[in-house]
């Protein structure tokens, strides 16, 4: 089955600066990516998600990025606030056969103000 | 958040009990999904449902199984509770397979 891993474990950067986090998936048919946001003590959320068929996708400070050939897809916070401070989960699933998400392990976030 | 509940929402057993777990919706999604959370592993599906009696194995099923015999409801049962299966519950719903999850707010289970 497939296989999400997911880089760095733990990230703390600067108020206003940037961070990436990566992720690797395994099964080469999956083809949407979505990322979800959860803050402590509550529930998973969808931030931001990309189909296969496009390679950079932007929302404001948040962007994410798909490389099919390395089997990679990074997401990318500009202008980091404190706010942003969460665990940070890729997930990658195919359109055929068993297409629930496949989730990588988390990143934890901190934003130092 | 969207109209999904999970109950209850802290649970406390003892090994070898039966414990069910209740998963409930009101945007009539097709699709429901249990995860369970644990440290340094993400959210692991355990089963998912595609329709009214229409379910399938996620990656961790051992030692669960589940039963959705109308849209709005998913249960998962722990046929005999261990405690490798202290837990955080994560119930979801979505319209369709490659679409957004919306997650239920969670059921802390700890078996003692």
């Amino acid at each position: 089955g497939e296989n999400v891993e997911q880089h760095p474990s733990t990230l703390s950067v600067q108020e206003g600066d940037s961070a990436v986090i990566k992720c690797t998936y395994s099964d080469s048919a999956s083809n949407y990516f979505p990322w979800y946001k959860q803050e402590l003590g509550k529930r998973p959320q969808l931030i931001i998600d990309i189909r296969s068929n496009v390679g950079e996708k932007k929302d404001q400070r948040i962007a994410v990025t798909l490389n099919k050939t390395a089997k990679h897809f990074s997401l990318h916070i500009t202008e980091t606030q404190p706010e942003d401070s969460a665990v940070y989960f890729c997930a990658a699933s195919k359109k055929e056969g068993r297409r629930a998400l496949t989730f990588g392990s988390g990143t934890r976030l901190q934003v130092q103000p | 958040d969207a109209g999904i509940t999970q109950s209850p929402r802290h649970k406390v057993t003892e090994t070898g009990t039966p414990v069910t777990l209740r998963c409930h919706q009101t945007e009539n999604h097709r699709y429901m999904y249990w995860y369970r959370q644990d440290p340094g592993h993400g959210l692991r599906l355990i089963h998912y449902s595609y329709g009214v009696k229409d379910t399938d194995k996620g990656e961790v099923s051992d030692g669960y199984s589940v039963s959705r015999s109308k849209t709005e409801d998913f249960l998962l049962t722990l046929e005999s509770a261990t405690s490798s299966q202290t837990s955080v519950y994560f119930c979801a719903i979505s319209p369709g397979p490659q679409e957004t999850q919306y997650f239920g707010p969670g059921t802390r289970l700890l078996v003692l």
